[in-house]
C-alpha cells in the first residue's frame, strides 16, 4: 500500500519554465512533507520541507503548495535551470515516529536548454 | 566534517553469500536510518536506530540485521544475499531544529546480488 503517491514518474520542461510535482497521501496523522533532490550518484539531500499550519513555503526558486484538505502537497520550480535536472522525492511523517519517512516514489526532472 | 560515510562503495556478491554494510556520522546525531532505493520504488525504510542501544524494523526489514555499534556507527548485515536484495543502500542520520527535520544521506553502497 502506497502511502505517499507521487506524480508525474517524469517530467521535461524547458529552461526556464515552471516544474510542478505533485504527491498525495493517505494518513491524516502525517504533519511534516519534505522534498528531497537527488543527483545521479548521490544521496538524497532535504531540499525544503512544510508543515500543514500553513498552506505555502517558498525558498528561492523552490515552492511547496499544502492542500490538507485533499490531503495533497506539491512543489513548484520557478525559472528551472538545467542544473535543476535531478530526481525529486516527496515525503511524510508524523511527530513522534522518530523521523521515520515515507518517500514517494520520485519524479525524474530532465530541465532542456 | 564528513558528514555520512559508507563502505563499500560497490560489491558484488553470489547469492547465500553475506555481508556487512558500514555506515558512520560525524555530526553527533542521535538518529540514524537503512534505507534500500529501487527503480520505481522510492526510497524504503529498513531500518532506524533512535538512539545509541536501540534498533527497530522499517517497512522492508525481513533478510537484514542491523548494529548500532555507538553513536557514529549503524551497520547493515545480509547474512544470505539474495538476488532480490540488489539494490542501491542508502544510510542516514537525522537531527531537528525548531519545526524542520533533516535527514542526511551517505552517497550509497550499490550492491549486485547474483
Amino acid at each position: 500500500q502506497q502511502q505517499v503517491k507521487q506524480s508525474p514518474q517524469s517530467l521535461i520542461v524547458q529552461k526556464g519554465g515552471i516544474s510542478i510535482i505533485n504527491c498525495a497521501y493517505e494518513n491524516t496523522a502525517f504533519d511534516y512533507f519534505p522534498w528531497y533532490q537527488q543527483f545521479p550518484g548521490k544521496g538524497p539531500a532535504l531540499l525544503i520541507a512544510i508543515r500543514p499550519d500553513v498552506s505555502e513555503k517558498k525558498e528561492g526558486r523552490f515552492t511547496i503548495s499544502f492542500n490538507k484538505s485533499a490531503k495533497q502537497f506539491s512543489l513548484h520550480i520557478m525559472d528551472s535551470q538545467p542544473g535543476d535536472s535531478a530526481t525529486y522525492f516527496c515525503a511524510a511523517s508524523r511527530s513522534g515516529a522518530t523521523n521515520k519517512l515515507i518517500f514517494g516514489t520520485g519524479t525524474l526532472l530532465a530541465v532542456q536548454p | 566534517n564528513a558528514g555520512v560515510t559508507q563502505t563499500p562503495k560497490f560489491q558484488v556478491l553470489k547469492t547465500g553469500q553475506s555481508m556487512t554494510l558500514q555506515c558512520a556520522q560525524d555530526m553527533n546525531h542521535n538518529s540514524m536510518y537503512w534505507y534500500r532505493q529501487d527503480p520505481g520504488m522510492g526510497l524504503r525504510l529498513i531500518y532506524y536506530s533512535a538512539s545509541e542501544g536501540t534498533t527497530d524494523k522499517g517497512e522492508v526489514p525481513n533478510g537484514y540485521n542491523v548494529s548500532r555499534l555507538n553513536k557514529r556507527e549503524f551497520s547493515l548485515r545480509l547474512e544470505s544475499a539474495a538476488p532480490s536484495q540488489t539494490s542501491v543502500y542508502f544510510c542516514a542520520s537525522s537531527e531537528t531544529s525548531g519545526s524542520q527535520e533533516t535527514q542526511y544521506f551517505g552517497p550509497g553502497t550499490r550492491l549486485l546480488v547474483l
